[in-house]
Protein backbone atom coordinates (compact mmCIF):
# COMPACT_ATOMS: atom_id res chain seq x y z
CA UNK A 1 0.00 0.00 0.00
CA UNK A 2 1.48 3.14 -1.07
CA UNK A 3 -0.22 5.94 0.64
CA UNK A 4 0.78 8.99 -0.62
CA UNK A 5 3.06 9.40 -3.27
CA UNK A 6 4.67 12.73 -4.59
CA UNK A 7 6.95 13.92 -7.41
CA UNK A 8 9.31 15.18 -7.29
CA UNK A 9 11.36 14.81 -4.46
CA UNK A 10 13.60 17.72 -5.36
CA UNK A 11 13.53 20.44 -7.78
CA UNK A 12 15.31 23.37 -8.70
CA UNK A 13 13.76 26.56 -10.26
CA UNK A 14 14.52 30.26 -11.36
CA UNK A 15 12.84 33.00 -10.83
CA UNK A 16 9.47 33.44 -13.26
CA UNK A 17 9.62 29.74 -14.48
CA UNK A 18 6.55 27.49 -13.61
CA UNK A 19 5.84 24.22 -12.76
CA UNK A 20 3.52 21.70 -11.44
CA UNK A 21 3.81 19.54 -8.04
CA UNK A 22 1.96 16.29 -8.36
CA UNK A 23 0.13 14.08 -5.73
CA UNK A 24 -1.70 10.42 -5.92
CA UNK A 25 -3.70 9.01 -2.81
CA UNK A 26 -4.26 5.29 -3.19
CA UNK A 27 -6.52 4.95 0.41
CA UNK A 28 -9.97 6.16 -1.44
CA UNK A 29 -9.91 9.68 0.85
CA UNK A 30 -11.81 12.04 0.13
CA UNK A 31 -10.08 15.20 1.13
CA UNK A 32 -6.33 16.45 0.06
CA UNK A 33 -4.02 18.89 1.37
CA UNK A 34 -1.14 20.85 0.70
CA UNK A 35 0.71 22.34 3.29
CA UNK A 36 4.93 23.98 3.32
CA UNK A 37 7.09 23.27 5.88
CA UNK A 38 9.46 26.28 6.35
CA UNK A 39 12.43 26.56 10.01
CA UNK A 40 10.93 27.75 12.57
CA UNK A 41 7.24 28.22 10.97
CA UNK A 42 5.52 24.84 11.39
CA UNK A 43 3.31 23.44 9.05
CA UNK A 44 1.24 25.84 6.71
CA UNK A 45 -1.66 25.23 4.63
CA UNK A 46 -1.82 26.40 1.03
CA UNK A 47 -5.10 24.88 -0.33
CA UNK A 48 -7.05 21.71 0.40
CA UNK A 49 -9.74 19.83 -1.40
CA UNK A 50 -12.83 18.49 0.76
CA UNK A 51 -13.98 16.18 -1.99
CA UNK A 52 -13.61 15.54 -5.38
CA UNK A 53 -14.66 18.55 -7.82
CA UNK A 54 -14.11 21.28 -4.74
CA UNK A 55 -10.64 23.30 -3.05
CA UNK A 56 -10.95 26.01 -0.96
CA UNK A 57 -7.60 28.35 0.15
CA UNK A 58 -5.37 27.98 3.25
CA UNK A 59 -3.60 29.97 5.37
CA UNK A 60 -0.84 30.83 2.44
CA UNK A 61 -2.57 30.38 -1.18
CA UNK A 62 -1.10 33.25 -2.82
CA UNK A 63 0.96 32.77 -5.78
CA UNK A 64 -0.45 28.93 -6.08
CA UNK A 65 -3.16 27.18 -7.70
CA UNK A 66 -3.99 23.74 -7.19
CA UNK A 67 -6.29 21.39 -9.16
CA UNK A 68 -8.25 18.28 -7.93
CA UNK A 69 -7.97 15.99 -11.01
CA UNK A 70 -10.37 12.78 -9.69
CA UNK A 71 -10.56 11.44 -6.42
CA UNK A 72 -6.88 10.04 -6.38
CA UNK A 73 -5.14 12.80 -7.36
CA UNK A 74 -4.48 16.56 -5.83
CA UNK A 75 -1.78 19.04 -8.07
CA UNK A 76 0.23 22.38 -6.81
CA UNK A 77 0.98 24.47 -9.45
CA UNK A 78 3.73 27.37 -9.58
CA UNK A 79 2.93 30.46 -12.09
CA UNK A 80 5.86 32.31 -11.35
CA UNK A 81 7.90 30.70 -8.87
CA UNK A 82 9.65 33.02 -6.30
CA UNK A 83 12.36 32.71 -4.38
CA UNK A 84 9.74 32.87 -1.40
CA UNK A 85 8.50 29.92 -2.43
CA UNK A 86 11.56 27.65 -1.38
CA UNK A 87 10.18 25.87 0.96
CA UNK A 88 9.51 21.75 2.03
CA UNK A 89 6.29 21.22 0.33
CA UNK A 90 3.99 18.24 1.69
CA UNK A 91 0.48 16.79 0.09
CA UNK A 92 -1.77 14.80 2.93
CA UNK A 93 -5.00 13.05 2.85
CA UNK A 94 -7.49 12.13 5.43
CA UNK A 95 -10.11 9.82 6.07
CA UNK A 96 -13.93 11.19 6.44
CA UNK A 97 -15.59 11.29 9.68
CA UNK A 98 -14.24 12.65 12.72
CA UNK A 99 -10.73 10.87 13.08
CA UNK A 100 -9.06 13.65 10.70
CA UNK A 101 -5.93 11.25 10.65
CA UNK A 102 -3.91 12.63 8.05
CA UNK A 103 -1.70 10.29 5.95
CA UNK A 104 1.46 12.57 4.46
CA UNK A 105 4.36 12.13 1.42
CA UNK A 106 7.04 12.09 1.83
CA UNK A 107 7.52 16.02 0.22
CA UNK A 108 9.16 17.26 -2.16
CA UNK A 109 11.82 20.02 -1.48
CA UNK A 110 12.14 23.38 -3.88
CA UNK A 111 14.43 25.96 -4.00
CA UNK A 112 13.73 28.97 -6.16
CA UNK A 113 16.89 30.74 -7.40
CA UNK B 1 -7.50 32.47 14.81
CA UNK B 2 -6.24 29.09 15.83
CA UNK B 3 -3.10 28.95 17.69
CA UNK B 4 -0.44 26.15 18.81
CA UNK B 5 2.72 26.78 20.42
CA UNK B 6 5.21 23.93 21.08
CA UNK B 7 8.14 23.74 24.13
CA UNK B 8 10.85 23.76 23.70
CA UNK B 9 11.92 24.21 20.54
CA UNK B 10 14.58 21.75 20.81
CA UNK B 11 15.32 19.27 24.03
CA UNK B 12 18.21 16.69 24.05
CA UNK B 13 18.28 13.95 26.35
CA UNK B 14 20.34 10.80 27.44
CA UNK B 15 18.89 7.42 26.82
CA UNK B 16 16.61 6.22 29.61
CA UNK B 17 16.44 10.11 31.12
CA UNK B 18 12.53 10.69 30.70
CA UNK B 19 10.75 13.92 29.87
CA UNK B 20 7.73 15.87 28.45
CA UNK B 21 7.20 17.82 25.74
CA UNK B 22 4.48 20.64 25.84
CA UNK B 23 1.53 21.96 23.36
CA UNK B 24 -0.25 24.81 24.38
CA UNK B 25 -3.39 25.69 22.17
CA UNK B 26 -5.76 28.39 21.66
CA UNK B 27 -8.72 27.64 19.73
CA UNK B 28 -12.54 28.86 19.54
CA UNK B 29 -13.53 25.24 20.43
CA UNK B 30 -11.57 22.12 19.85
CA UNK B 31 -12.53 19.39 17.94
CA UNK B 32 -9.54 17.40 18.05
CA UNK B 33 -5.40 17.30 19.08
CA UNK B 34 -2.79 15.57 17.05
CA UNK B 35 0.29 14.21 17.88
CA UNK B 36 2.77 13.41 15.12
CA UNK B 37 6.06 11.99 14.37
CA UNK B 38 8.32 13.79 11.69
CA UNK B 39 12.03 12.10 11.16
CA UNK B 40 14.50 14.02 8.64
CA UNK B 41 13.63 14.23 5.41
CA UNK B 42 9.97 12.59 5.25
CA UNK B 43 6.49 13.26 6.08
CA UNK B 44 4.97 13.05 9.84
CA UNK B 45 3.74 10.24 10.67
CA UNK B 46 0.55 10.02 13.13
CA UNK B 47 1.15 9.15 16.85
CA UNK B 48 -2.20 9.81 18.46
CA UNK B 49 -5.41 11.84 18.66
CA UNK B 50 -7.36 13.38 21.42
CA UNK B 51 -10.35 14.60 22.15
CA UNK B 52 -11.38 16.13 25.36
CA UNK B 53 -9.47 17.10 28.31
CA UNK B 54 -8.52 14.37 30.68
CA UNK B 55 -8.16 11.87 27.89
CA UNK B 56 -4.44 10.20 27.47
CA UNK B 57 -3.11 8.16 25.04
CA UNK B 58 -0.02 5.98 25.00
CA UNK B 59 1.97 3.93 22.47
CA UNK B 60 5.19 1.82 23.87
CA UNK B 61 7.80 4.89 25.42
CA UNK B 62 4.90 7.76 24.23
CA UNK B 63 1.65 8.81 26.60
CA UNK B 64 -0.01 11.78 25.31
CA UNK B 65 -2.10 14.02 27.56
CA UNK B 66 -4.64 16.90 27.35
CA UNK B 67 -5.61 19.50 29.44
CA UNK B 68 -8.38 22.45 28.29
CA UNK B 69 -5.03 24.44 27.34
CA UNK B 70 -2.24 22.34 26.99
CA UNK B 71 -1.24 19.21 25.57
CA UNK B 72 1.89 16.82 26.95
CA UNK B 73 3.83 14.29 25.05
CA UNK B 74 5.59 12.03 28.12
CA UNK B 75 8.55 10.51 27.13
CA UNK B 76 9.61 7.75 29.16
CA UNK B 77 13.00 6.04 28.87
CA UNK B 78 13.59 6.84 25.59
CA UNK B 79 16.02 5.43 23.11
CA UNK B 80 17.76 6.74 20.23
CA UNK B 81 15.61 5.89 18.01
CA UNK B 82 12.70 8.53 19.41
CA UNK B 83 15.09 10.60 18.44
CA UNK B 84 12.51 12.79 15.41
CA UNK B 85 10.61 16.04 15.42
CA UNK B 86 7.51 15.91 17.10
CA UNK B 87 4.50 17.76 15.98
CA UNK B 88 1.11 19.01 17.72
CA UNK B 89 -1.87 20.04 15.62
CA UNK B 90 -5.49 21.04 16.74
CA UNK B 91 -8.97 20.82 14.70
CA UNK B 92 -10.96 23.56 15.88
CA UNK B 93 -14.69 23.50 15.47
CA UNK B 94 -14.17 26.99 13.41
CA UNK B 95 -12.76 24.51 10.61
CA UNK B 96 -13.67 21.87 8.17
CA UNK B 97 -10.77 19.87 7.76
CA UNK B 98 -7.91 21.43 8.13
CA UNK B 99 -5.19 21.05 10.84
CA UNK B 100 -3.38 24.13 12.45
CA UNK B 101 0.43 22.93 13.03
CA UNK B 102 2.86 23.78 15.62
CA UNK B 103 6.22 24.35 14.75
CA UNK B 104 7.27 21.30 16.21
CA UNK B 105 10.10 20.19 19.05
CA UNK B 106 13.40 18.97 17.77
CA UNK B 107 14.16 15.61 20.35
CA UNK B 108 18.08 14.12 20.09
CA UNK B 109 18.24 11.43 22.57
CA UNK B 110 22.11 10.32 23.00
CA UNK B 111 22.70 7.01 23.38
Amino acid sequence: NAGVTQTPKFQVLKTGQSMTLQCAQDMNHNSMYWYRQDPGMGLRLIYYSASEGTTDKGEVPNGYNVSRLNKREFSLRLESAAPSQTSVYFCASSETGTGLRYTFGSGTRLTVV
Amino acid sequence: EDQVTQSPEALRLQEGESSSLNCSYTVSGLRGLFWYRQDPGKGPEFLFTLYSAGEEKEKERLKATLTKKESFLHITAPKPEDSATYLCAVLSTGSARQLTFGSGTQLTVLP
